[in-house]
């Protein structure tokens, strides 16, 4: 069984920074694609992020390039979000994501993990 | 970047009914457009791939069309489990964008 589990979510005051972590498990990491897509309170969903299998390529949203890194470990089974220079406009559910890249969909999601940008 | 526009954001319908939502692109995106479900606090699950491809294991009462620009999600006959959020997303574009969302309610 696919599974993709976010952790790292929480509280964390303007300005300050936050690392997401997505443990990946039941399908071979190495030849998918991750993104990170998070969803605002009561809102539509925003593609963040993605890395290729390789780390090959990386893209970013613009409302969050320049403050976000994404990063994987094909060792670890894992994938990292570094969140710089939070704002309340990052508060979000953010969701782990694969799929196998390029024109191909996002075909599985985790449950998400919730930051919350407050002072 | 491409914008994705849904319409309605919001519908009201009776089980059994079929349902209609579309999708609009601001340029072309070929085929490369894909549908997906959200039930509220859950995430979000692919339905249909590549404009028209069911998703392993969705039920056929769900279908896609279309190309260029414009696009259709269509629920044949609406049963109570349907009665969640759908978003359309292109992955033409290494920039992925997402539609704003519909809202299907029940009557």
């Amino acid at each position: 069984e696919v599974q993709l589990v976010e952790s790292g979510g929480g509280l964390v005051k303007p300005g300050g920074s936050l690392r997401l972590s997505c443990a990946a498990s039941g399908f071979t990491f190495t030849t998918y694609t991750i993104y990170w897509v998070r969803q605002a309170p009561g809102k539509g969903l925003e593609w963040v992020s993605s890395i290729g299998s390789r780390a090959t390529y990386i893209f970013y949203a613009d409302s969050v390039k320049g403050r976000f890194t994404i990063s994987r470990d094909n060792a670890k089974n894992s994938l990292y979000l570094q969140m710089n220079s939070l704002a309340a406009e990052d508060t979000a559910m953010y969701y782990c994501a694969r799929g196998r890249g390029g024109t191909t969909p996002i075909d599985s999601w985790g449950q998400g993990t919730l930051v919350t940008v407050s002072s | 970047d491409i914008q994705m526009t849904q319409s309605p954001s919001s519908l009201s319908a009776s089980i059994g009914d079929r349902v209609t939502i579309t999708c609009r692109a601001s340029q072309s995106i070929s085929s490369y457009l894909n549908w997906y479900q959200q039930e509220p606090g859950k995430a979000p699950k692919l339905l249909i791939y590549a404009a028209s491809g069911l998703q392993s294991g969705v039920p056929s009462r769900f279908s896609g069309s279309g190309s260029g620009t414009d696009f259709t999600l269509t629920i044949s006959s609406l049963q109570p489990e349907d009665f969640a959020t759908y978003y359309c997303q292109q992955s033409y574009s290494n920039l992925i964008t997402f539609g704003q969302g519909t809202r299907l309610e029940i009557k």
